[in-house]
């Protein structure tokens, strides 16, 4: 059983260009989460999918950043015109749903900087 | 709308001495209750959950922790404590009732094993 599997693990890019981050869940894992963690903090929940539907979006998502999870599979998140304040650690989890509980499996995330 | 406060930001502690990590939650639902560990440059990993059932839960890397609903506390707890167990721990809680299914972390704590 592989966890969960992001890519690249780093980004360097400049302000105003478009990055693209990758998530690989767990297999059969329904339910897909985007953080972003920021130095010295916890992570912040950005939105999630149940397959490939998204249920619920941050305040924190502006418009620049968008998601999909077309398949129900892998999700992508992309940020348009990206910001220094896009610096960050953007993390994916996965969860099966079984009743309402909720155990999200973390990966290794993607560190972006953004010069 | 849940918040999480971890009152220690850093706990130095030397090796096999035992160790207490704060975390008290605010909630207006019931909520699941989580430890992660993240290391230098990694994901999150967990550590232990509470779902239900005996307040004391065992997780683990010989960590345990303790819900106190009257306290609103989940403190983290090791016996002896390792070199290797230095790492960044973030407790987290998502809602027990509904679809929401985010998690909702502390700001984490540092802990720091030396010799």
């Amino acid at each position: 059983d592989t966890g969960v599997s992001q890519d690249p693990r780093h980004k360097i890019t400049k302000r105003g260009q478009n990055v693209t981050f990758r998530c690989d869940p767990i297999s059969e894992h329904n339910r897909l989460y985007w953080y972003r963690q920021t130095l010295g903090q916890g992570p912040e929940f950005l939105t999630y999918f149940q397959n490939e539907a998204q249920l619920e979006k941050s305040r924190l998502l502006s418009d620049r950043f968008s998601a999909e999870r077309p398949k129900g599979s892998f999700s992508t998140l992309e940020i348009q015109r990206t910001e220094q304040g896009d610096s960050a650690m953007y993390l994916c989890a996965s969860s099966l749903t079984s009743g309402r509980k909720n155990i999200q499996y973390f990966g290794a995330g993607t560190r972006l900087s953004v010069l | 709308a849940q918040s999480v406060t971890q009152l220690d930001s850093q706990v130095p502690v030397f090796e096999e001495a035992p160790v207490e990590l704060r975390c008290n939650y605010s909630s207006s639902v019931s909520v699941y209750l989580f430890w992660y560990v993240q290391y230098p440059n990694q994901g999150l990993q967990l550590l232990l959950k509470y779902l239900s059932g005996s307040t004391l839960v065992k997780g683990i890397n010989g960590f345990e922790a303790e819900f106190n609903k009257s306290q609103t506390s989940f403190h983290l707890r090791k016996p002896s404590v390792h070199i290797s167990d230095t790492a960044e721990y973030f407790c987290a809680v998502s809602e027990r009732t509904g679809t929401a299914s985010k998690l909702t972390f502390g700001t984490g704590t540092r802990l720091q094993v030396t010799l």
